[in-house]
């Protein structure tokens, strides 16, 4: 069974910083695309940010360009969301997901975490 | 960016009935990379059709995804009580993004 189990969110003030992680099992992590989608009532869901299978390659939403940085320990099943200078409008539910595919493109998301949560408030 | 429009906002309905759920694109989108999700209140969506047309693994034959160019559809033949959630479209053609959702509620 799939499991995507993100951890390192909460409150943080704007202007500050802050490190998501996502450890995956019951698939072979390192085979597969993985990806950063937030969720908010205003704007709905918005894919953040996405990286291939090997870390060679990533994208970043216009958003979060250049503020955002996401990679990959594959010998730990692992992908992170580091998440610098943050605002207000970055205050979302952050869902790790998995892509259908090696390639950080031109994918689905077939599997999704339970998401958590990021406060940008002074 | 190709912006997805979900209609209606709200569909109110009753156990056993069919469920039309329209997502309209704002550019042509090829068939193969339109996605379906369902999201239940507290939950993380969950993948119900991708390609256009295929169901994820588990996925009961009651869900059916349609449609070509700018016009897709969800399909719910027969409502069942799990099935009233909010529903997502994706097209993962240019980039990726989501429409706003549908709810479907009970009538």
């Amino acid at each position: 069974e799939v499991q995507l189990l993100e951890s390192g969110g909460g409150l943080v003030q704007p202007g500050g910083s802050l490190r998501l992680s996502c450890v995956a099992s019951g698939f072979s992590f390192s085979s597969f695309a993985m990806s950063w989608v937030r969720q908010t009532p205003e704007k709905g869901l918005e894919g953040v940010s996405g990286i291939g299978a090997s870390g060679g390659t990533t994208y970043y939403a216009d958003t979060v360009k250049g503020r955002f940085t996401i990679s990959r320990d594959n010998s730990k099943n692992t992908l992170y969301l580091r998440m610098n200078n943050v605002r207000g409008e970055d205050t979302a539910i952050y869902y790790c997901a998995k892509e259908s595919a090696a390639v950080a493109r031109r994918n689905y998301f077939d599997h999704w975490g339970q998401g958590i949560l990021v406060t940008v408030s002074s | 960016e190709i912006v997805l429009t979900q209609s209606p906002g709200t569909l109110s309905l009753s156990p056993g009935e069919r469920a039309t759920l329209s997502c309209r694109a704002s550019q042509s989108v090829s068939s193969s990379y339109m996605a379906w999700y369902q999201q239940k209140t507290g939950q993380a969506p969950r993948l119900l059709i991708y390609g256009g047309s295929s169901r994820a693994t588990g996925i009961p034959d009651r869900f059916s995804g349609s449609g070509s160019e700018t016009d897709f559809t969800l399909t719910i033949s027969r409502l069942q009580p799990e099935d009233f959630a909010v529903y997502f479209c994706q097209q993962y053609d240019t980039s990726r993004t989501f429409g706003q959702g549908t709810k479907v509620e009970m009538k």
